[in-house]
């Protein structure tokens, strides 16, 4: 089964500050996503790549920035921490393009308060 | 507005009894679902994939596909206190370069002993 690893599990950050959620995945996915998950609006994409070096926009990205340095690697930067901000935010990978019968493999999850 | 549609919000069952549980989608050009399930606390796993018309069974839980409807259903039969879980449905857009997933927002299943 995929494995997607996820740090930190927890965090509180400060309003203004910056905050990096991390994510590993060791099953050399092409896709990686990041959702948060909100009660209410249900999971939301922020931000995805297709591979190492590539970002894209999801439905909800401002505020929000990725990084891909690697196949295994992808985070997500909150340059400035808003209360708005808290979350719980999923990482996930896939094994094909959206086109396809594309099954996602979730991490662990990050709780992130802002206060 | 949710372009994918849950039903009910929530649903309590006795144990063994049977899970009901619907899905339809607003997008005509949505071509693929899945089932995936979110225990309390932990991240959600995918339970059921379904791409054509008709049924699919494995173990206690089947799901059937109607595509004229967008319409997906999820029953789970002799229900355990360990199926308590959000239930969520995701389905696949298909517009070319702009596909994308679109999620439901759930059916929180309550198995009671």
């Amino acid at each position: 089964e995929a494995a997607v690893t996820q740090s930190p599990r927890n965090k509180v950050a400060v309003t203004g500050g910056k905050v990096t959620l991390s994510c590993n995945q060791t099953n050399n996915h092409n896709n990686m996503y990041w959702y948060r998950q909100d009660t209410g609006h249900g999971l939301r994409l922020i931000h995805y790549s297709y591979g190492a070096g590539s970002t894209e926009k999801g439905d909800i990205p401002d505020g929000y920035k990725a990084s891909r340095p690697s196949q295994e690697n992808f985070s997500l930067i909150l340059e400035l921490a808003t209360p708005s901000q808290t979350s719980v935010y999923f990482c996930a990978s896939g094994d094909a393009y959206w086109g396809s019968q594309n099954t996602l493999y979730f991490g662990a999850g990050t709780r992130l308060s802002v206060l | 507005q949710q372009k994918v549609q849950q039903s009910p919000e929530s649903l309590i069952v006795p144990e063994g009894g049977m899970a009901s549980l619907n899905c339809t989608s607003s997008d005509r050009n949505v071509d693929y679902f899945w089932w995936y399930r979110q225990h309390s606390g932990k991240s959600p796993k995918m339970l059921m994939s379904i791409f054509s018309n008709g049924e699919k069974e494995e173990g206690r839980f089947t799901v059937h596909l109607n595509k004229a409807s967008l319409h997906t259903s999820l029953h789970i039969r002799d229900s355990q206190p360990s199926d308590s879980a959000l239930y969520l449905c995701a389905a696949h857009s298909n517009v070319g370069d702009n596909s994308k997933l679109i999620w439901g927002l759930g059916t929180s299943l309550v198995v009671n002993p």
